[in-house]
């Protein structure tokens, strides 16, 4: 069964430092699709990212960067130089080819950027 | 573009009762898939639905029930409510049908307390 694991529960850093949140996934599926969501205080969840497990091309999208592993089954976000409207819960998830749209998310990071 | 919308955004009832939920799509978007986010369970998977059918069902109980509309809203409904089912419900919407790499975007979803 598929399963997403984000061991880091709450990590607080100082604006302008880089953090790293560490996303770890399990599938038996040779195709599957990887997200990063964003979810501020106000509820909705954001849509950041999608990888899929065929295309391990790493990417950086101005400050967000991610690595994708298949090797470790991982997918780690990173921002460089946080900043305070950084600070947010940030939920990485997986759908799998044999389970349609249906999103299985991790138990989410709460990030808190300090001035 | 307008987003998902999701009424009304907060909500209280008392157990035993039954409430139903409301959500607007993108417009354009013919999916839509409900969530339950709990402080416990995290986020889970509710159901899926795509063209006025059910595609994809989570691990819930019956009480449990959604439809679609054919114009794509969605409502869903929960009865006999249980303290338990306290939870911010979350709408998500999508362009396709029931496929893993749809990128689903989420309202600021509808807080039901039960009291």
């Amino acid at each position: 069964a598929q399963k997403v694991t984000q061991a880091q529960t709450e990590i607080s850093v100082v604006e302008k430092e880089d953090v790293t949140l560490d996303c770890v996934y399990e599938t038996r599926d040779t195709t599957y699709y990887l997200f990063w969501y964003k979810q501020p205080p106000s509820g909705e969840l954001v849509f950041l990212i999608r990888r899929n497990s065929f295309d391990e091309q790493n990417e950086i999208s101005g400050r967000y960067s991610w690595n994708f592993q298949k090797s470790t089954s991982s997918f780690n976000f990173t921002i460089t130089a946080s900043q305070v409207v950084d600070s947010a819960v940030y939920f990485c998830a997986l759908s799998e080819e044999t389970s349609g749209s249906r999103l299985t998310f991790g138990e989410g990071t709460q990030l808190t950027v300090n001035p | 573009k307008a987003g998902v919308t999701q009424t009304p955004r907060y909500l209280i009832k008392t157990r035993g009762q039954q409430v139903t939920l409301s959500c607007s799509p993108i417009s354009g978007h013919r999916s839509v898939s409900w969530y339950q986010q709990t402080p416990g369970q995290g986020l889970q998977f509710l159901f899926e639905y795509f063209s006025e059918t059910q595609r994809n069902k989570g691990n819930f109980p019956g009480r449990f029930s959604g439809r679609q509309f054919s114009n794509s809203r969605s409502e869903m409904n929960v009865s006999t409510l249980e303290l338990g089912d306290s939870a911010l419900y979350l709408c998500a919407s999508s362009f396709g049908g029931s496929v893993a790499k749809n990128i689903q975007y989420f309202g600021a979803g509808t807080r039901l307390s039960v009291l």
